[in-house]
C-alpha cells in the first residue's frame, strides 16, 4: 500500500466549531506531516511528527492542534478557526528524516471556514 | 539562501512539444531535488527526483537535468500531452531534515 488517505475530502465549519482532520498511511513511514496550501501557492509546512513525537511546529497558531495517536495515524484538531484558514490541508509521510526524504502526499481536505 | 526560484510562472505548450521548467537554489547543502505534479483539487504527486551526484535522470517522458555548479535544475517534459496540464512544483531538501523548500510553481497548459 503506497497511499496516504485523508478524511474528510471537504469540510465546512463555522468559526466556533471544533472539527478534526484525519490522515492515515500504511507504508511503515515514521515521519508524518501537515501542510496548508492556498490557491496557486506551494504547500506550506505546519507540523512534522517523527516517530510519533512532534518534531517541528512552524509557529502555527494554537487553534490548530496536531495529534499522532500511532505511527499510522495523524490528526489535526481545529478550533475557533478564522475565514483566512480556509485552504487545502495536505498530509504527507516519509520513511523518516534520516536520509533522502521522499514525501508522499495525500489528496487533501478542502476546508472552508465561514 | 533558503529560497528556490522557479520559472516560468505559467507555460503554454502545443501537444507534442517540449515543456521546460527551471529552478535555481542558493543553499549548497541541499542534496535532494524532487518535482511534484499537482492537478486541481488534488494533492501533489511525486513525479521524479534527483540527487547531486548525477547530472540527468530520465523516467519515461520526464527528465531532470541538474547543474551543480550553476545551482540549477530543470524538468523537461517531452511529447507534452493535454493530460500533463497541471501545476508543477520543484523542491529542495537536505538529507537528515524534514523540510522541503518549494518553488513557487508553474502552471502548465498543453493545448490539444
Amino acid at each position: 500500500d503506497t497511499e496516504v488517505t485523508q478524511t474528510p475530502k471537504h469540510l465546512v465549519m463555522g468559526m466556533t466549531n471544533k472539527k478534526s482532520l484525519k490522515c492515515e498511511q500504511h507504508m511503515g513511514h515514521r515521519a508524518m506531516y501537515w501542510y496548508k496550501q492556498k490557491a496557486k501557492k506551494p504547500p506550506e509546512l505546519m507540523f512534522v511528527y517523527s516517530y510519533e513525537k512532534l518534531s517541528i511546529n512552524e509557529s502555527v497558531p494554537s487553534r490548530f492542534s496536531p495529534e499522532c495517536p500511532n505511527s499510522s495515524l495523524l490528526n489535526l484538531h481545529l478550533h475557533a478557526l478564522q475565514p483566512e484558514d480556509s485552504a487545502l490541508y495536505l498530509c504527507a509521510s516519509s520513511q523518516d528524516g534520516s536520509s533522502y526524504n521522499e514525501q508522499f502526499f495525500g489528496p487533501g481536505t478542502r476546508l472552508t471556514v465561514l | 539562501q533558503q529560497q528556490v526560484k522557479q520559472s516560468p510562472q505559467s507555460l503554454i505548450v502545443q501537444k507534442g512539444g517540449i515543456s521546460i521548467i527551471n529552478c535555481a537554489y542558493e543553499n549548497t547543502a541541499f542534496d535532494y531535488f524532487p518535482w511534484y505534479q499537482q492537478f486541481p483539487g488534488k494533492g501533489p504527486a511525486l513525479l521524479i527526483a534527483i540527487r547531486p551526484d548525477v547530472s540527468e535522470k530520465k523516467e519515461g517522458r520526464f527528465t531532470i537535468s541538474f547543474n551543480k555548479s550553476a545551482k540549477q535544475f530543470s524538468l523537461h517534459i517531452m511529447d507534452s500531452q493535454p493530460g500533463d496540464s497541471a501545476t508543477y512544483f520543484c523542491a529542495a531538501s537536505r538529507s537528515g531534515t524534514y523540510k522541503y523548500i518549494f518553488g513557487t510553481g508553474t502552471r502548465l497548459k498543453v493545448l490539444a
